[in-house]
C-alpha cells in the first residue's frame, strides 16, 4: 500500500519570502510516479509538477523547484519568491498503476 | 478547449437515498477517475475506469458503483446513503495508464450534503 505524508498541515509567509513545502512517502513499488497539486479556495485541484522515480534529477520551473531524493522518500517543493496568488492547499501525489494517493495537504497563506 | 464538467455541482440527499453523479473528461482523455475528499483531507480514490472498463478500485462499500460510456463520460452512484458520504466528489480525466505519468486533470467537483 502507498502513503503520502504531509507534516506540515499550514504555513505562513510573506509575500516574496521563498517557501518548501514537504512530502514524504512510502511505497513498496519500484517505478511511480510523484505528483503536486494546488488546490485554490475556488476549489480545482490543478497539476502543477511530476517526477518519475527512476529520474531523480531536481529541476525547475519558472518560480517552483522540487528535490526529489529516493534515498530519503521525499518529494520537497520550493516557491521562490512567494506572491498572495499562491495562496492555496497543496498535495503530493503519488500514481502507481493509475491510483493516486494523496497527503492530505499543505494550507499555503502567502501575506502582503 | 473544455476542461473536466462534473455536474451537479451541489446536492441535498436524505440518509437512506440513492444519488447519481456525472462527468465529462477533456477531450481525448480515456480515463476516469473518482475521488472523494472530506473537509481537512486530501482526496481518496474511489474508482478508475479507461476505456469503458474498471482498472482500480479503492477501499469503499459495495454502495458506491460506477460506470463509463463509450464517450468516455461517467457516472457515480452511491446507494443508500450515510452521513459520512457527506464530502466533495472530484472526477478527474487523463491519458490514462498507457501513459503511466499522465496527471490528473479535475473538475469542479460536487458538493454532496446528506442530512
Amino acid at each position: 500500500a502507498q502513503k503520502v505524508t504531509q507534516a506540515q498541515t499550514e504555513i505562513s509567509v510573506v509575500e516574496k519570502e521563498d517557501v518548501t513545502l514537504d512530502c514524504v512517502y512510502e511505497t513498496r513499488d519500484t517505478t511511480y510516479y510523484l505528483f503536486w497539486y494546488k488546490q485554490p479556495p475556488s476549489g480545482e485541484l490543478v497539476f502543477l509538477i511530476r517526477r518519475n522515480s527512476f529520474d531523480e534529477q531536481n529541476e525547475i520551473s519558472g518560480r517552483y523547484s522540487w528535490n526529489f531524493q529516493k534515498s530519503t522518500s521525499s518529494f520537497n517543493f520550493t516557491i521562490t519568491a512567494s506572491q498572495v496568488v499562491d495562496s492555496a492547499v497543496y498535495f503530493c501525489a503519488l500514481k502507481y498503476l493509475g491510483k493516486s494517493t494523496f497527503g492530505d495537504g499543505t494550507t499555503l497563506t502567502v501575506k502582503p | 478547449d473544455a476542461g473536466v464538467t462534473q455536474s451537479p455541482t451541489h446536492l441535498i440527499k436524505t440518509r437512506g437515498q440513492q444519488v447519481t453523479l456525472r462527468c465529462s473528461p477533456i477531450s481525448g482523455h480515456k480515463s476516469v477517475s473518482w475521488y472523494q475528499q472530506v473537509l481537512g483531507q486530501g482526496p481518496q480514490f474511489i474508482f478508475q475506469y479507461y476505456e469503458k472498463e474498471e482498472r482500480g478500485r479503492g477501499n469503499f462499500p459495495d454502495r458506491f458503483s460506477a460506470r463509463q460510456f463509450p464517450n468516455y463520460s461517467s457516472e457515480l452512484n452511491v446507494n443508500a446513503l450515510l452521513l459520512g458520504d457527506s464530502a466533495l466528489y472530484l472526477c478527474a480525466s487523463s491519458l490514462g495508464y498507457r501513459v503511466p505519468n499522465s496527471p490528473l486533470h479535475f473538475g469542479n467537483g460536487t458538493r454532496l450534503t446528506v442530512t
